[in-house]
């Protein structure tokens, strides 16, 4: 267990729909990454948030949103679903100093669009 | 263009052999290097890391990598393999300057024959 939960684990859903991926990070890590795994993308970052700020954008569609709440969970929205955002969506924490730099993943969350 | 390459895709090693993944980073200046490993059904998991200092840097599970200025190379090596280190294997970077932001090579994929 590497202390970053994630739910749900499985997700399988249609077009069009929206999902919430949640995440609670480690204890006492402040900042929050979400990237998205797929097979012809590879590892890609989705966004990040420290302390309850947006602290970092990548490639993330306006169709996805995210946010981090005041006890540090945090969760990432989807909505207007395609084939194409299937995937595998992991939440990874991070500490300070050094530590900010390592980041702790969770299991992930494996979302099938149908 | 900055990014992090790991050329092989899948490596096939016999139980017992030794193991070499390679790892190319092109960026400005030294960046943060890690491995990370990924069991099947499960998240990144933190093998090693380099910051500065010795380029020989050791890890867990008996792996170690060593930091290649000249070549701009992170390479991870493993002496024996054990069937238990079939896994998705990822290079990944943090670039100097402070965004903590890890960009991760698409990965190598190890199959251990018995």
């Amino acid at each position: 267990d590497s202390g970053v939960t994630q739910t749900p684990k499985h997700l399988i859903t249609a077009t069009g729909q929206r999902v919430t991926l949640r995440c609670s990070p480690r204890s006492g890590d402040l900042s929050v990454y979400w990237y998205q795994q797929s097979l012809d993308q590879g590892l890609q970052f989705l966004i990040q948030y420290y302390n309850g700020e947006e602290r970092a954008k990548g490639n993330i569609l306006e169709r996805f949103s995210a946010q981090q709440f005041p006890d540090l969970h945090s969760e990432l929205n989807l909505s207007s679903l395609e084939l194409g955002d299937s995937a595998l969506y992991f939440c990874a924490s991070s500490g300070t100093g050094r530590g900010a730099n390592v980041l702790t993943f969770g299991a992930g969350s494996r979302l099938t669009v149908l | 263009a900055q990014s992090v390459t790991q050329p092989d895709i899948h490596i096939t090693v016999s139980e017992g052999a030794s193991l070499e993944l390679r790892c190319n980073y092109s960026y400005g200046a030294t960046p943060y290097l890690f491995w990370y490993v990924q069991s099947p059904g499960q998240g990144l998991q933190l093998l090693l890391k380099y910051f500065s200092g010795d380029t020989l840097v050791q890890g867990i599970k008996g792996f170690e990598a060593e930091f290649k200025r000249s070549q701009s190379s992170f390479n991870l090596r493993k002496p024996s393999v054990h069937w238990s280190d079939a896994a998705e294997y990822f290079c990944a970077v943090v670039p100097p300057g402070g965004s903590y932001i890890p960009t991760f090579g698409r990965g190598t994929s190890l199959i251990v024959h018995p």
